[in-house]
């Protein structure tokens, strides 16, 4: 079955740092691109950023550049979101998402979803 | 970046009633790299459509996609129980991946 399961949500203090990770199952990991998009309390969906299957380009959204990285493990099965300088308006869930290929394409499978609360 | 103006913002409709959702791009959405999806409370989003009229896996053929361009419609044929959600489109074919605010569906 394929499957994506993220953690490393939590509470944390404006400024402060997390780190997301997805484990992915039932796929060639490394063939395919990886995403995260974030959904604020009440809000729509928001691309955040994405990661190539082979060669790891990568892509940010002018909200978070700069200040998050994605990167993947391809010996774990696992892409990460580095978040650094946090900010309350980054309080959301974030879910990771499979591309249909290996760069632009549509997600076909998404987690459950981890939420990140930013207050002090 | 290219924005996606989705409307309209609610729909009001019966089961059984056909629902035409709207999706216009600020700009031509290259290759038809438009995808829509169907969130239902405390879920993930789900692919219903995507390349603008391709169903994903799985997807019932009440659903449809088409258009080109700027302009994008999703279809549901027959509204069931289960299609009660918001939907939003997105575009993958620019530099930056972006959704629109997406379209509740809700029943009347």
């Amino acid at each position: 079955e394929v499957q994506l399961l993220e953690s490393g949500g939590g509470l944390v203090q404006p400024g402060g740092s997390l780190r997301l990770s997805c484990a992915a199952s039932g796929f060639t990991f490394s063939s395919y691109a990886m995403s995260w998009v974030r959904q604020a309390p009440g809000k729509g969906l928001e691309w955040v950023s994405a990661i190539s299957g082979g060669s790891g380009n990568t892509d940010y959204a002018d909200s978070v550049k700069g200040r998050f990285t994605i990167s993947r493990d391809k010996s774990k099965n696992t892409v990460y979101l580095q978040m650094n300088s946090l900010r309350a308006d980054d309080t959301a869930v974030y879910y990771c998402a499979k591309g249909r290929s290996n760069w632009r394409a549509a997600f076909d499978i998404w987690g459950q979803g981890t939420m990140v609360t930013v207050s002090s | 970046e290219i924005v996606l103006t989705q409307s309209p913002g609610t729909l009001s409709l019966s089961p059984g009633e056909r629902a035409t959702l709207s999706c216009r791009a600020s700009q031509s959405v290259s290759s038809s790299y438009l995808a829509w999806y169907q969130q239902k409370p405390g879920q993930a989003p789900r692919l219903l459509i995507y390349g603008a009229s391709s169903r994903a896996t799985g997807i019932p053929d009440r659903f449809s996609g088409s258009g080109s361009g700027t302009d994008f419609t999703l279809t549901i044929s027959r509204l069931e129980p289960e299609d009660f959600a918001v939907y939003y489109c997105q575009q993958y074919g620019s530099t930056l991946w972006t959704f629109g605010q997406g379209t509740k569906v809700e029943i009347k």
